[in-house]
Order: structure tokens, then sequence, then C-alpha cells
């Protein structure tokens, strides 16, 4: 059971334009968002979160909406960089109480940013 | 600050080979994890340690897999005897245990099954 699903294994998008990666999940117990960054022969790295109590969080290019009726959110990067080329994982956690806290991810989306 | 600390990088061995892996969490970190990360999926949480308790361990196959943490700080993931399907990234994980917390990752074991 995929609790949390990334549709889109691959997005292109040209330098300087907006990339916009899209994360779904099922379980409406989940309160805590996270998106994560991860380069080839490397660990995933924190990029940015969202408490269920918020729609939006902002941090420098990267921005992550957050639709609770749709149980959906989205990771907007403007503008978007050649560096920014990496795989990205969504992930989402049903808090610490009466939970061990643990992040279930989705299926990761390959970010292509062309020069 | 140092990161999370893993060894081997990389491992291949014929199935029904036993195999181990290391991980060295932040320091004072008190949670760690192990995560199975196969080719095309995403990160799959093996075992949840809490100092040298274990938390979760609902998705490790208890009847190849097992893991330790001793005196609470660095972890030993092992798998005996593999199979094909164990090839995938081990991911060893460590955070603080607060509330609403990332996650810091290591480099990840890659390990081959042949």
């Amino acid at each position: 059971d995929q609790q949390v699903k990334q549709n889109s294994p691959s997005l292109s998008v040209q330098e300087g334009r907006i990339s916009i990666l899209n994360c779904d999940y099922t379980n409406s117990m989940f309160d805590y968002f996270l998106w994560y960054k991860k380069y080839p022969a490397e660990g995933p790295t924190f990029l940015i979160s969202i408490s269920s109590i918020k729609d939006k969080n902002e941090d420098g290019r990267f921005t992550v909406f957050l639709n609770k009726s749709a149980k959906h959110l989205s990771l907007h990067i403007v503008p978007s960089q050649p560096g920014d080329s990496a795989v990205y994982f969504c992930a989402a956690r049903r808090g610490f109480s009466g939970n061990t806290g643990k992040l279930i991810f989705g299926q990761g989306t390959t970010l292509q940013v062309k020069p | 600050e140092a990161g999370v600390a893993q060894s081997p990088r990389y491992k291949i061995i014929e199935k029904r080979q036993s195999v181990a892996f290391w991980c060295n969490p932040i320091s004072g970190h008190a949670t760690l994890y192990w995560y199975q990360q196969i080719l095309g999926q995403g990160p799959k949480l093996l075992i949840q340690f809490q100092n040298n308790g274990v938390v979760d361990d609902s998705q490790l196959p208890k009847d190849r897999f097992s893991a330790e943490r001793l005196k609470g700080v660095d972890s030993t993931l092992k798998i005996q005897p593999a199979k094909l399907e164990d090839s995938a990234v081990y991911l060893c994980a460590s955070s603080w245990g607060r509330e609403g917390e990332k996650l810091f990752f290591g480099s990840g074991t890659q390990l081959s099954v042949l």
C-alpha cells in the first residue's frame, strides 16, 4: 500500500523557469511533510518541510504548498538552476504522539534542469 | 559537525552469503534508522532505534535481517543469508528524536547480491 505517491518519475525544465514537483498521500493522519533531495552516490538531504496546520512554507527559491482536502502537496523551485538536478523525494510522518514518527517516502521524481 | 558515517560504500556478495553494514550517527542523536532503497523506489524503513532500544521493526524481515545498536551509539545491520531481492542501497539516518524534526542521512551502502 503506497501511502505517499509521486506519479511523475521525471521532469525536465529549462534553467530559470519554474519546477513543480507533485506528491499525493492517502493517510489523513499524516501531519508533517518533508522534501528531500538526493544526488547520485549520496544520501538524501533535507530540503524543506511543512506542518499540516500550514498551507505554505517558503525557503529561498523553494516553496512547498499543502492542500489537505486534496491530500496533495507540491514543491516549487523558482528559478530553477542546473545544480537543482537531482532526485526529489516527498516524505510524510504521522507525528510522535502514539507513533514512532517514521518517515514514509514516495518513489521520487528525477528533476533535470537544462542550461 | 560530522555527518552520519556508513561503511562499506559498496558490497558485492553471492546469494546465501552474509553481509554486515555499519553506521555511526551524528554525535548526540538519540534516534537511529535503517532504510532500504531499492532502485526506482523511495527509501523504506527497516528498523528504528531510540537510544539502544527498538522502537519499530515492523518491516524488518526478521528471518534474515538483524540489527543492533549497542550502547546507544553506532549500529550494525546484518543480512544472513542474502537473497537476490536484497540488492539495494542501505541508508542509515539519525535525528535528535524530537517531534517534527528532520532526519540526517548517511551516503549509504550499495549492496549487490549475485
